[in-house]
């Protein structure tokens, strides 16, 4: 069974940085890309990075291009969101996704940043 | 970046009822679609992907079609447990998008 575990997430200041953890378990991760997708409150859907399987490709969308940092560590099965300078408006709950081809297949509970003074 | 426009944004049904769901695309992307289910409080799920084609799992009653800009979601006979916000995404540029989303409810 395919499963996807984040956690690092709570309450910062703006400006601060906070870095996600993604555990996944179920398939063999080494071989899929990997995304984060978030969603603020009440709000709809935001794809935030996506990562080749080896690490070396990185997308981002401008909201985030800069500020945010995804990674991978195929020997633990583990993906990673680094995220610097953080804004009010990066408050959300963060998913953590399995990428198929270039849809989301599995996702996570997801885990909330809230960014606040 | 491709702008997805999903409506109605809102869309009352009685359980029974079938009903379909647009997704718009700013641009053509061909079959590049896929389309999601979130409960409240819950993860959003896989239903369709590339425009029409099926997912393990998911019951027969959701289906989808279109191509280049105009794509559907189509619920037949709907059930208390579809009651839901459902989600577009593109994948025909490597910037994904979604749509901003529909949601069903309860008339």
């Amino acid at each position: 069974e395919v499963q996807l575990v984040e956690s690092g997430g709570g309450l910062v200041q703006p400006g601060r940085s906070l870095k996600l953890s993604c555990a996944a378990s179920g398939f063999t991760f080494s071989n899929y890309y990997m995304a984060w997708v978030r969603q603020a409150p009440k709000k709809g859907l935001e794809w935030v990075a996506t990562i080749s399987t080896s690490g070396s490709r990185t997308y981002y969308p401008d909201s985030v291009k800069g500020r945010f940092t995804i990674s991978r560590d195929n020997a633990k099965s583990s993906l990673y969101l680094q995220m610097n300078s953080l804004k009010s408006e990066d408050t959300a709950t963060y998913y953590c996704a399995r990428v198929g081809t270039h849809y989301f297949d599995y996702w996570g509970q997801g885990v909330m940043v809230t960014v606040s003074s | 970046n491709i702008v997805l426009t999903q409506s109605p944004a809102t869309l009352s049904v009685t359980p029974g009822e079938s009903v379909s769901l647009s997704c718009r695309a700013s641009q053509s992307i061909s079959t590049s679609i896929h389309w999601y289910q979130q409960k409240s409080n819950e993860s959003p799920r896989l239903l369709i992907k590339y425009a029409s084609q099926s997912i393990s799992g998911i019951p027969s009653r959701f289906s989808g079609s279109g191509s280049g800009t105009d794509f559907t979601l189509s619920i037949n006979r709907v059930e208390s447990e579809d009651f839901s916000i459902y989600y577009c995404q593109q994948s025909y540029s490597s910037l994904y998008t979604f749509g901003a989303g529909t949601k069903l409810e309860l008339k």
